[in-house]
């Protein structure tokens, strides 16, 4: 049973345009929530993170917003850039038991 | 970056050999895991250390056994490879439990073949 869903494996957005990347979740247990991103041949790097007593965290083009009620996070990248073109991992925290990942989304920014 | 080194890199090995994985930090953090990611399954954890000599399984440990005798190194054997268990591993570290806000942050990953 998959706790943490990307349900886009890839996604084609156009140079200086916005980026959306979604993810679901189904453990009302998670309260603490992560974008990783990834490039070929190198480890995850960490991105933007979100508390569940917010809605909304912003670092510079990146923002992620969580939506509690309805289990539901996303990132936005505006503008998307060329190196933004990588694999995107959502995951969720509830506890010390590391993180739950999503299978992730491949972004591919086009010129 | 944060201080995470991970050997082998690389390695390839014949189905039912003994394998083990180094990861190596030096932040002097509590956490530390492993994960393994293969195509279509994302990143899922094999094992997972809060402190000296305490381990616990993560998703899919079935396989692989783990120890830290030091802060600093966190082992991952796989007692008899077998060909399921090829994959990338990453080791990962943290400072506290995830949902305290802090962030676990990853090496640059091992890539096991088992032929």
């Amino acid at each position: 049973d998959q706790q943490v869903k990307q349900n886009s494996p890839s996604l084609s957005v156009q140079e200086g345009r916005i980026s959306i990347l979604n993810c679901d979740y189904t453990n009302s247990m998670f309260d603490y929530f992560l974008w990783y991103k990834k490039y070929p041949a190198e480890g995850p790097t960490f991105l933007i993170s979100i508390s569940s007593i917010k809605d909304k965290n912003e670092d510079g083009r990146f923002t992620v917003f969580l939506n509690k009620s309805a289990k539901h996070l996303s990132l936005h990248i505006v503008p998307s850039q060329p190196g933004d073109s990588a694999v995107y991992f959502c995951a969720a925290s509830g506890g010390a038991d590391g993180l739950t990942f999503g299978k992730g989304t491949h972004l591919i920014i086009q010129p | 970056d944060a201080g995470i080194t991970q050997s082998p890199r690389h390695k390839v090995t014949e189905t039912g050999t003994p394998v083990t994985l180094r990861c190596h930090q030096t932040e002097n953090h509590r956490y530390m895991y492993w994960y393994r990611q293969d195509p279509g399954h994302g990143l899922r954890l094999i094992h997972y250390s809060y402190g000296v000599k305490d381990t616990d399984k993560g998703e899919v440990s079935d396989g692989y056994s783990v120890s830290r005798s030091k802060t600093e190194d966190f082992l991952l054997t796989l007692e008899s490879a077998t060909s399921s268990q090829t994959s990338v591993y990453f080791c990962a570290i943290s400072p506290a439990v995830s949902y305290s806000g802090n962030t676990i942050y990853f090496g640059e990953g091992s890539w096991l073949t088992v032929v």
